[in-house]
């Protein structure tokens, strides 16, 4: 059964960027869309955007195109979200997500999440 | 961008009772993609229901969703304690795939 392990909490400067990582194991990696969804305190969730490692382009919500990047590596099994020029409202947890269909971007498998604070 | 309004913003209920959520999208969502999750308090999201009324695996039978367009419904039949969490909609029919803002289920 898929799991998706992501790289542990970070606490990064206003103006900095910050990588986090998703590494699948125990299920395909390749042929399922992966997605990263943010959620800041008390908040609700946040598509950012998405990857399918076999076809290695991304697709970005409008609101982070010019800030996110969504790379996935192969070999590895891993998927990565860097965020850049970061600002204190970016403070979140943020996970990735599994889509079952290459086609259909509702997620049927989290990471448990990870959390970035964004302070001075 | 797909707007989805959830209502209630909080729900109190006991346990056996049934509860309704409802979720308006701002436009027709392609196809019925639509799905809901549940998230408990330092948790993950979990699916529970896709193409607005697929239960996920695993997902017991008194959770359902129904609704096509723009109105969806997810009910379940009879609350069980485990049940009490936030419940999110999520349009995946258009990029980007919006969530709503969440409607809480607290234990009256």
């Amino acid at each position: 059964q898929l799991q998706l392990v992501q790289s542990g909490a970070e606490v990064k400067k206003p103006g900095s960027s910050v990588k986090v990582s998703c590494k699948a194991s125990g299920g395909p990696f390749s042929i399922h869309a992966i997605s990263w969804v943010r959620q800041a305190p008390g908040q609700g969730l946040e598509w950012m955007g998405g990857i399918i490692p076999m076809f290695g382009s991304a697709n970005y919500a409008q609101k982070f195109q010019a800030r996110v990047t969504i790379t996935a590596d192969e070999s590895t099994k891993t998927t990565y979200m860097e965020l850049s020029s970061l600002r204190s409202e970016d403070t979140a947890v943020y996970y990735c997500a599994r889509a079952p269909s290459v086609y259909q971007y509702y997620m049927d498998v989290w990471g448990k999440g990870t959390t970035v604070t964004v302070s001075s | 961008e797909i707007v989805l309004t959830q209502s209630p913003g909080t729900l109190s209920l006991s346990p056996g009772e049934r509860a309704t959520f409802s979720c308006r999208a701002s436009q027709s969502v392609s196809s019925n993609y639509l799905a809901w999750y549940h998230q408990k308090l330092g948790q993950a999201p979990r699916l529970l229901i896709y193409g607005a009324s697929t239960r996920a695996t695993g997902i017991p039978d008194r959770f359902s969703g129904s609704g096509s367009g723009t109105d969806f419904t997810l009910t379940i039949s009879r609350l069980e304690p485990e049940d009490f969490a936030v419940y999110y909609c999520q349009q995946y029919g258009s990029s980007p795939y919006t969530f709503g803002q969440g409607t809480k289920l607290e234990i009256k």
